[in-house]
């Protein structure tokens, strides 16, 4: 499978604490994007990182990319209840390949 | 607004009953695309299309057909479903391959 994989597959944390979670991919990229997923929704994008680029960030997100590892990590700062989902990173050159998803859950 | 918009978001069909899901997109995006999600397997691309009859098959295409005569319009089309095809699929729409994708809110097919 080309399919990438994210770690850890599942994490739990207190609001307001920070939320890491990574992607390792099999392909050469163009970019990387990372997608967010409430339960059996449709995705929705959250942050695109180009190959030449090595952190990126969006309001409480931060992204980083290492192509020499090709890993790249999602940090959400101060984490909120309704940042609960699931996070998928999204990669690939001539086909878009979807990691497995990291299920986030905030507990108040 | 911008916006994919798939149907139906639920359908429970019989094998073998020929379905089309369809899904529309009105931004004027060239790459269009199918995936099926499934617990445990994440999200698979079934066939994507880069632009107006241009398709090509994405990881598990096996059972499905698209066509794209239209910009707008990329449906899915089992011919003879099975119950292996029972999942969750998203359309989704991008101006290119690698670019930021919108996706449908989804159609959940149980086929008995």
């Amino acid at each position: 499978s080309q399919q990438g994989e994210e770690d850890p597959q599942a994490l739990s944390i207190q609001e307001g604490e920070n939320a890491t979670m990574n992607c390792s991919y099999k392909t050469s990229i163009n970019n990387l994007q990372w997608y967010r997923q409430n339960s059996g929704r449709g995705l929705v994008h959250l942050i695109l990182i180009r190959s030449n680029e090595r952190e990126k960030h969006s309001g409480r997100l931060r992204v980083t990319l290492d192509t020499s590892k090709k890993s790249s990590s999602l940090l959400i700062t101060a984490s909120r209840a309704a940042d609960t989902a699931s996070y998928f990173c999204l990669e690939g050159a001539q086909k878009l390949v979807f990691g497995q998803g990291t299920r986030l859950t905030i507990n108040p | 607004e911008a916006q994919v918009t798939q149907n139906p978001r639920y359908l429970i069909t019989v094998t073998g009953k020929k379905l089309t899901v369809t899904c529309s997109q009105n931004m004027n995006h060239e790459y269009m695309s199918w995936y099926r999600q499934d617990p445990g397997l994440g999200l698979r691309q079934i066939y994507y299309s880069m632009n107006v009859e241009v398709t090509d098959k994405g990881d598990v295409p096996e059972g499905y057909k698209v066509s794209r005569k239209e910009k707008r319009n990329f449906p899915l089309i089992l011919e003879s479903p099975s119950p292996n095809q029972t999942s969750l699929y998203f359309c989704a729409s991008s101006l290119q391959m690698n670019t930021e994708a919108f996706f449908g809110q989804g159609t959940r097919l149980t086929v008995v």
